[in-house]
């Protein structure tokens, strides 16, 4: 089945520094990712969509200038947190859906930042 | 988007089948219905997908009226490891959109107990 692997699954950071988070599909080309955010206790909540060669399209409220999506292939998107501050705490998930198959689309395992 | 509603939580018992309901008044007709499990500290996996009618799987079945506002998924049988969050979500999913949204609602939380 689609599998989509996602690096690092766990990260600690210090206050003020960037941390990137890695989305891969692996056994499949994905023009579109997303990436979403989740609280403890709280569901999803889709951040942004990630497009292949061009500009992430952002949710309303999440600043463009602080969560850095870059999609350079069919099979990687990046998010780059930068400047990131204890708020920022969070599981974050990203997702793609296999254009050559139905079934949904298929979740990375997460990455859970801790900013110190 | 359609928006989905869910109950917050609900109990079972080893063995028992559980069906968690789901309302999506507003779906729309390119839309499909999705139902994902989530542990704690996991992406959300996979369950079931269907457009209409009865969809089952090997883990799963999915129920689906012909107004296609609700939609109740059925675990038969459920044991200790079926605990999760389950969500269901309404979206232009299908394989010739690789780019709808999928919005996630508040999720039923399942606790199966022994």
């Amino acid at each position: 089945g689609a599998v989509v692997s996602q690096h690092p699954s766990r990260v600690i950071c210090k206050s003020g520094t960037s941390v990137k988070i890695e989305c891969r599909s692996l056994d499949f080309q994905a023009t579109t990712m997303f990436w979403y955010r989740q609280f403890p206790k709280q569901s999803l909540m889709l951040m942004a969509t990630s497009n292949e060669g061009s500009k992430a399209t952002y949710e309303q409220g999440v600043e463009k200038d602080k969560f850095l999506i870059n999609h350079a292939s069919l099979t990687l998107s990046t998010l780059t947190v930068t400047s990131a501050h204890p708020e920022d705490s969070s599981f974050y998930i990203c997702s793609a859906i296999p254009g050559d198959r139905d079934g949904g689309y298929t979740f990375g395992s997460g990455t859970r930042l801790t900013v110190v | 988007l359609a928006k989905t509603t869910q109950p917050i939580s609900m109990d079972s018992y080893e063995g028992q089948e559980v069906n968690i309901t789901c309302s999506h008044n507003n779906i729309a007709t390119n839309d499909y219905i999705t139902w994902y499990q989530q542990f704690p500290s996991q992406g959300p996996r996979f369950i079931i997908q269907g457009y209409k009618t009865k969809v089952t799987n090997e883990v799963a079945s999915l129920f689906i009226p012909a107004d296609r506002k609700s939609s109740t998924l059925s675990l038969p049988r459920v044991s200790l490891s079926d605990t999760a969050v389950y969500y269901c979500l309404v979206g232009d999913t299908g394989r010739a959109n690789q780019g709808g949204k999928l919005i996630f609602g508040q999720g039923t939380e399942l606790s199966v107990k022994p």
